[in-house]
């Protein structure tokens, strides 16, 4: 069955702590992102990296970190650094046709919740 | 860089009913239009998409139009249904990253 897992579904974090967000695929693509979505908000580009072992910030990158050292794996870490974490995290993958993004296929989310 | 702006940030229609979602994009290198649709908790999933040498393309009761001149591009569903309830994202992209628009609430009145 292929596709994309993120865990937790659910993440409670205490202020000043990090946290690390799972993301895996199974499609064998090369490509894979994190968005942050807010209530009544669009996605907006956190990370993202176009082959293993490279990532590249995308606009809201402060306070996060990632790695890339499988191709099926992208685990986002949220920092102390971010000032404000609560939010619905979405991670995705895309195959790369040259110069050109195609589809892109996301996970289930995980929902982050800072006490 | 790319900015896409999407109207109506929310849309109520009677069952049965069509539904119309536009989105305006700014970079004329964009060639790829992506429209999903994200049901509540869930991740969003592709529903349709379009690309630039293409002016329509239509899947079943779902289509999407394309005006490169105008530089705009709407979602088009027909004969609405309950289950098309959910908000609705329209994207652009000029190269290896998507722009999203804001996402429109879709409201199917029984």
């Amino acid at each position: 069955d292929g596709g994309i897992t993120q865990s937790p579904k659910y993440l409670f974090r205490k202020e000043g702590q990090n946290v690390t967000l799972s993301c895996e695929q199974n499609l064998n693509h090369d490509a894979m992102y994190w968005y942050r979505q807010d209530p009544g908000q669009g996605l907006r580009l956190i990370y993202y990296s176009q082959i293993v072992n490279d990532f590249q910030k995308g606009d809201i990158a402060e306070g996060y970190s990632v790695s890339r050292e499988k191709k099926e794996s992208f685990p986002l870490t949220v920092t102390s650094a971010q000032k404000n974490p609560t939010a619905f995290y979405l991670c995705a993958s895309s195959i790369i046709a040259g110069a050109n993004t195609d589809t892109q296929y996301f996970g289930p989310g995980t929902r982050l919740t800072v006490l | 860089g790319e900015n896409v702006e999407q109207h109506p940030s929310t849309l109520s229609v009677q069952e049965g009913d069509s539904a119309v979602i536009k989105c305006t994009y700014s970079d004329s290198a964009s060639n790829y239009f992506p429209w999903y649709k994200q049901e509540l908790g869930k991740g969003p999933q592709l529903i349709i998409d379009i690309r630039s040498n293409v002016g329509e393309k239509k899947d079943q009761r779902i289509a999407v139009t394309l005006n490169k001149t105008a530089k705009h591009f709407s979602l088009h569903i027909t004969e609405t249904q309950p289950e098309d309830s959910a908000v609705y994202f329209c994207a652009a992209s000029p190269d290896y990253q998507l722009i999203w628009g804001a996402g429109t609430k879709l409201i199917i009145k029984p």
